[in-house]
């Protein structure tokens, strides 16, 4: 299996702020890699697909980068709504994993 | 409107079988894989496996294999996970996603609202 790893786990932003999450495949995945955004208390939603496709209805602030095995969610400008935790996910084999999420907080 | 509407919270105990639905509607449910995704209390996503109701082909984890089982209705557009024998170790939120995708790029581009599982004495 492949094993996603996601840095870091928590952080700490204020609005306005560009912020990078970074994650980690164990081997080459090209750019098989999803993000995912879930906010308390409801599903996940698709942010980005193929690594930086950004998914329809998403804010462009929102941008993804990288291929092989190191990848970057970053967002431009944090809004409110934008604290959240975030997920990475490999589509290139069975089982798809996710990394382990990355909690962003209001500073 | 594409749609997947789950059945509601389950609250059973250690050794009851249970079996929760996933509904899709406002697309061709059998054109698209349909996953199962855990989320322990406090906990990040796990992905359980898929089930394409075509022809009902299904990919387990290897984590979930043996201990879930996915199936699927095509006649009423519903996915199904179950278990046979429950445990505390079961509780948990699971969401049913949609598989979308473009090109050979997979992503779960629709969830469901989630069903919650509590298994206890």
């Amino acid at each position: 299996d492949i094993q996603m790893t996601q840095s870091p786990s928590s952080l700490s932003a204020s609005v306005g702020d560009r912020v990078t999450i970074t994650c980690r495949a164990s081997q080459s995945i090209s750019n098989y890699l999803n993000w995912y955004q879930q906010k308390p208390g409801k599903a996940p939603k698709l942010l980005i697909y193929a690594a930086s496709s950004l998914q329809s209805g998403v804010p462009s602030r929102f941008s993804g980068s990288g291929s092989g095995t190191d990848f970057t969610l970053t967002i431009s400008s944090l809004q409110p709504e934008d604290f959240a935790t975030y997920y990475c996910q490999q589509s290139h084999s069975t089982p798809r994993d996710f990394g382990q999420g990355t909690r962003l907080e209001i500073k | 409107e594409v749609r997947l509407v789950q059945s509601g919270a389950e609250v059973k105990k250690p050794g009851e079988s249970l079996k929760i639905s996933c509904k899709g509607s406002g697309y061709t449910f059998t054109s698209y894989w349909i996953g199962w995704v855990r989320q322990m209390p406090g906990k990040g996503l796990e992905w359980m496996g898929i089930i394409y109701p075509g022809d009902s082909d299904t990919k387990y984890s290897p984590s979930f294999q043996g201990q879930v089982t996915i199936s699927d209705d095509k006649s009423i557009s519903t996915a199904y996970l179950q278990w046979s024998s429950l445990k505390a170790s079961d509780t948990a939120m699971y969401y049913c996603a949609r598989v979308g995708g473009y090109g050979y790029h997979d992503s779960f581009d629709i969830w469901g609202q989630g069903t919650m599982v509590t298994v206890s004495s």
